[in-house]
């Protein structure tokens, strides 16, 4: 079955540089979240979206955006980065109306440095 | 608003033992659903189990089974039949609808000794 995939895997990236992750849902979710595992942290929600539509709001910088695309996609934006922004990103998809947890994909690994 | 409490960062258990994890939760939601994930390793974030809190038995999948006290607004996971696979971070999650976001307790860091 298919699962969530998230792009790139790994990304080193300076300080003060832009980086975007991508996450592919599983076909027919219509709902993305991202979240943000710091080392030896639990995960922090960041952002979701429904229908294209942002659903919802955590500790997201204001360094972020978020958007997700027609086909469903989504992609996490980052500019003027930080060595604390230095984390493991999820993306997870779920399908409202069917009432079933989020699926995690396997995450971007982010060093900045 | 939701917050989750694991208050064992580290456990240990022997191969083919049985360990329980301790979650306790709090949440303004009439309706909530409760989780325990692992992250192995490879931090891969993998379901174990879910419980929707509007039913009252305890889920159960293979080796894995929950207690959950909703008055006490607790949430433990029982692995029975330790294997060396289960050696990883275990996270207990809530979330307050179907669709909504999770939020995670601390973890507990689980190995399992052969």
């Amino acid at each position: 079955a298919a699962g969530v995939i998230q792009s790139p895997r790994h990304l080193i990236k300076e300080k003060r540089e832009t980086a975007t992750l991508k996450c592919y849902p599983i076909p027919r979710h219509d709902t993305v979240y991202w979240y943000q595992q710091g080392p030896g942290q639990d995960p922090q929600f960041l952002i979701s979206f429904y229908e294209k539509m942002q659903s919802d709001k955590g500790s997201i910088p204001d360094r972020f955006s978020a958007q997700q695309f027609s086909d469903y996609h989504s992609e996490l934006n980052m500019s003027s980065l930080e060595l604390g922004d230095s984390a493991l990103y999820f993306c997870a998809s779920s399908l409202r109306v069917s009432n079933t947890e989020a699926f995690f994909g396997q995450g971007t690994r982010l060093t900045v440095v | 608003a939701q917050t989750v409490t694991q208050s064992q960062p580290e456990m240990s258990v022997q191969e083919a033992e049985t360990v329980t994890l301790s979650c306790t939760y709090d949440t303004s939601e009439n309706n909530y659903y409760l989780f325990w994930y692992k992250q192995p390793p490879s931090r891969q974030m993998i379901l174990v189990i879910r419980q929707e809190a509007y039913k009252q038995q305890n889920a159960t999948e293979n080796r894995f089974s929950v207690n959950f006290q909703k008055a006490a607004k607790s949430f433990s996971l029982k692995i029975s039949d330790s294997q060396l696979g289960d050696t990883a971070m275990y996270f207990c999650a809530s979330r307050g609808t179907s669709y909504g976001k999770l939020t995670f307790g601390q973890g507990t860091i689980l190995t399992v000794h052969p």
